[in-house]
C-alpha cells in the first residue's frame, strides 16, 4: 500500500484502556491523516498533520489525540477506549494539503479495533 | 451542507452489465469529486475524479457523469466484471481542501 504501514492491523481491547495506533510512511509526504470507517458513514476524518508537531482536528476528533514527532510516523491515541470507538481506522498520506488529481490521497491497509 | 449522499447502499449486477452509483451534494463550494474503490482488507484507492467544469470523464470502462445544476454526479462501470466487486466511495473536496465522503456502495458482480 504505497509505502504506508499501519500497526497493529487488528486489536481487541477493553473499555477504559488506552490504545495507540501507529502509521509509518516511507514516501516523505508532508500530510498525514487518520480516518475512521464505519458502515453507513463512509470515512470520517479524525485528525490530520501538516508537518512534524503540526496537527489539527477533523470532524470526529473527540476522544482521540495524535502526535507526530517524525515525518514518517503519525500516532493515534485513544486515551480511554469506548465501545463507540470500535471501528476500522485508516491512515492516509498526501504530498500537499490540497487533494487533487495530481495530489492523491493514499491510504494504508487499515487497523481494525474492537473495544469490548 | 457538508454532506455527500450516496446511493444505493448495495448493488448486484450481472457480468457484462452496467453498474451505476449515484451521489448528491448541497455545497456549491465543492470543487473536486473523486471516486475511490476499496477491496476487502485494503484501504480505498483513487479510481477516477472530475472537476465541476467538466460534464463527463471517462477512463477505460469507468465514467463519471457530472450534473452541476442538479448537484449530482455518478459513476458508471461499463461491461462490469467480477473483479470490479468492491466498495465504492464518492467524495467531494470542501473549501478547506478536505474530502467529504459518501457512505459507500457495496458492488457485487455476479458471474
Amino acid at each position: 500500500d504505497a509505502g504506508i504501514t499501519q500497526s497493529p492491523r487488528h486489536k481487541v481491547t477493553e473499555t477504559g484502556t488506552p490504545v495507540t495506533l501507529r502509521c509509518h510512511q516511507t514516501e516523505n509526504h508532508r500530510y498525514m491523516y487518520w480516518y475512521r470507517q464505519d458502515p453507513g458513514h463512509g470515512l470520517r476524518l479524525i485528525h490530520y498533520s501538516y508537518g512534524v508537531k503540526d496537527t489539527d482536528k477533523g470532524e470526529v476528533s473527540d476522544g482521540y489525540s495524535v502526535s507526530r514527532s517524525k515525518t514518517e510516523d503519525f500516532l493515534l491515541t485513544l486515551e480511554s477506549a469506548t465501545s463507540s470507538q470500535t471501528s476500522v481506522y485508516f491512515c492516509a498520506i498526501s504530498a500537499q494539503g490540497q487533494i487533487s488529481g495530481a495530489n492523491v490521497l493514499t491510504f494504508g491497509a487499515g487497523s481494525r479495533l474492537t473495544v469490548l | 451542507q457538508q454532506q455527500v449522499k450516496q446511493s444505493p447502499q448495495s448493488l448486484i449486477v450481472q457480468k457484462g452489465g452496467i453498474s451505476i452509483i449515484n451521489c448528491a451534494y448541497e455545497n456549491t463550494a465543492f470543487d473536486y469529486f473523486p471516486w475511490y474503490q476499496q477491496f476487502p482488507g485494503k484501504g480505498p484507492a483513487l479510481l477516477i475524479a472530475i472537476r465541476p467544469d467538466v460534464s463527463e470523464k471517462k477512463e477505460g470502462r469507468f465514467t463519471i457523469s457530472f450534473n452541476k445544476s442538479a448537484k449530482q454526479f455518478s459513476l458508471h462501470i461499463m461491461d462490469s466484471q467480477p473483479g470490479d466487486s468492491a466498495t465504492y466511495f464518492c467524495a467531494a473536496r470542501s473549501s478547506n481542501y478536505q474530502l467529504i465522503w459518501g457512505a459507500g456502495t457495496k458492488l457485487i458482480i455476479k458471474p
